[in-house]
């Protein structure tokens, strides 16, 4: 079973450009989290979906930071005309569907983002 | 307030003694989970252990055993007889509103360092 799946491991990107961060979850999970971990700190929840609906994104920046996760396909953050600022670790987690509230999330590698 | 809590400094063990990494957590649900998280220096994420809010007894996972202090709300993690490979982060995370049909996420304390030596 295979666990979940982060691409790119490492993605740079030039100041102003976009970034597209990639998860697939573990086989039959149907719940994603994504985090994001500035160096030498823990991980931030940014938002957490289900399979086309957001269901808490409390976490987000309010601009420029966008996800979704449809019905077909890997969950994608996107984030628009990144900064300096936004280099970091963004990690991904799945958990099976609501009901098994003592699952732990299952993270991916994460995606090493550096903005130059 | 911080929901999870973990202040200690670096933390230096000697290869295959025991040592324990300290978690404090606030929260005012009574349906709860807790977590630790092991990351080494290769940057991923490995869970180790949990700990339901209502488990009477603490949790163990092989030399992993939680030390789950309900009204004290502290959950350290030990590990017992240390290896080179344990040195990592750790973090202690948290989970609410568990049981109530919400899957809501997991809250991470700001982690310790664990350095095994040999």
């Amino acid at each position: 079973n295979a666990g979940v799946m982060q691409n790119p491991r490492h993605l740079v990107r030039r100041r102003g450009q976009e970034a597209r961060l990639r998860c697939s979850p573990m086989k039959g999970h149907s719940h994603v989290y994504w985090y994001r971990q500035l160096p030498e700190e823990g991980l931030k929840f940014m938002v957490y979906l289900q399979k086309e609906n957001i269901i808490d994104e409390s976490g987000m920046p309010k601009e420029r930071f966008s996800a979704e996760f449809p019905k077909e396909g890997p969950s994608i953050l996107r984030i628009q005309q990144v900064v300096r600022g936004d280099s970091a670790a963004y990690f991904c987690a799945s958990s099976p569907r609501t009901g098994q509230g003592l699952s732990p999330l299952h993270f991916g590698n994460g995606t090493r983002l550096t903005v130059t | 307030a911080q929901k999870i809590t973990q202040t200690q400094p670096g933390m230096f063990v000697q290869e295959k003694e025991a040592v324990t990494l300290d978690c404090t957590y606030d929260t005012s649900d009574q349906s709860y989970g807790l977590f630790w998280y092991k990351q080494p220096s290769s940057g991923e994420m490995i869970f180790l252990i949990y700990q339901g809010s209502y488990d009477e007894q603490n949790a163990t996972e092989g030399r992993y055993s939680l030390n789950f202090q309900k009204a004290r709300k502290s959950a350290n993690l030990v590990i017992s007889a240390s290896q080179l490979g344990d040195s990592a982060m750790y973090f202690c995370a948290m989970r609410e509103g568990v049981g109530t049909g919400a899957n809501s996420k997991l809250t991470f304390g700001k982690g310790i360092t664990l350095s095994v030596r040999p």
